[in-house]
């Protein structure tokens, strides 16, 4: 496989239920992300790890809690999610912080009943 | 308070025709500046990108210009062709260590007509 694979690809799940979405890169980079995306509304960051160190964390509820065990693998954890958190979310990677692009993965897409 | 503005939210070409897409920032610490494409079901792919100390890269038929006075940036598709029809997000980060943060545009869906 190559590029950023994620899963699930979509995701139905109660307020009172625990989950987790994983993202792989096969492409040799030390910087992941994750993104929402919500309907009508840009792309925002939530998490950065670099060197599998979260490096930021843009205000993000406690209900979402990432964890990067190598360089390779990403994962967000979801507990006691509230409807308004029914989005797109979007793994990213890079090669470092310099001018390098981030590759995405095709999200999972998330449903709070 | 959006620092990266796509003003358009679509726009439709004709096959063969150029495609021209805009995009505004604020943020004058801006330097590094990406376009991606985005098909339905599927995540954004980077497109091209042009840092601050340039004002144009090409590749291929698609060229970005970036008019660092005006605070604007422009994708140029030509010939445009029905596999461009997608939502294109023009990106931006901020100079500085440690900086991983794009802000994105909310996207222009880029119709292309046979």
């Amino acid at each position: 496989e190559t590029g950023v694979t994620q899963t699930p690809r979509h995701l139905v799940m109660g307020m009172t239920n625990k989950k987790s979405l994983k993202c792989e890169q096969h492409l040799g980079h030390n910087a992941m992300y994750w993104y929402k995306q919500s309907a009508k509304k840009p792309l925002e960051l939530m998490f950065v790890y670099s060197l599998e160190e979260r490096v930021e964390n843009n205000s993000v509820p406690s209900r979402f809690s990432p964890e990067c065990p190598n360089s390779s693998h990403l994962f967000l954890h979801l507990h006691t999610l509230q409807p308004e958190d029914s989005a797109l979310y979007l793994c990213a990677s890079s090669q470092g912080e310099g001018n390098q692009p981030q590759h995405f993965g095709d999200g999972t897409r998330l449903s709070i009943l | 308070d959006q620092q990266v503005k796509q003003n358009s939210p679509s726009l439709s070409v004709q096959e063969g025709r150029i495609s021209i897409l805009n995009c505004d920032y604020t943020n004058s610490m801006f330097d590094y500046f990406l376009w991606y494409k985005k098909y339905p079901a599927e995540g954004p792919t980077f497109l091209i990108s042009i840092s601050s100390i340039k004002d144009k890269n090409e590749d291929g038929r698609f060229t970005v210009f970036l008019n660092k006075s005006a605070k604007h940036l422009s994708l140029h598709i030509v010939p445009s062709q029905p596999g461009d029809s997608a939502v294109y997000f023009c990106a931006a980060r901020a100079s500085g260590a440690g900086s991983y943060q794009l802000t994105f545009g909310k996207g222009t869906k880029l119709s292309v007509i046979p």
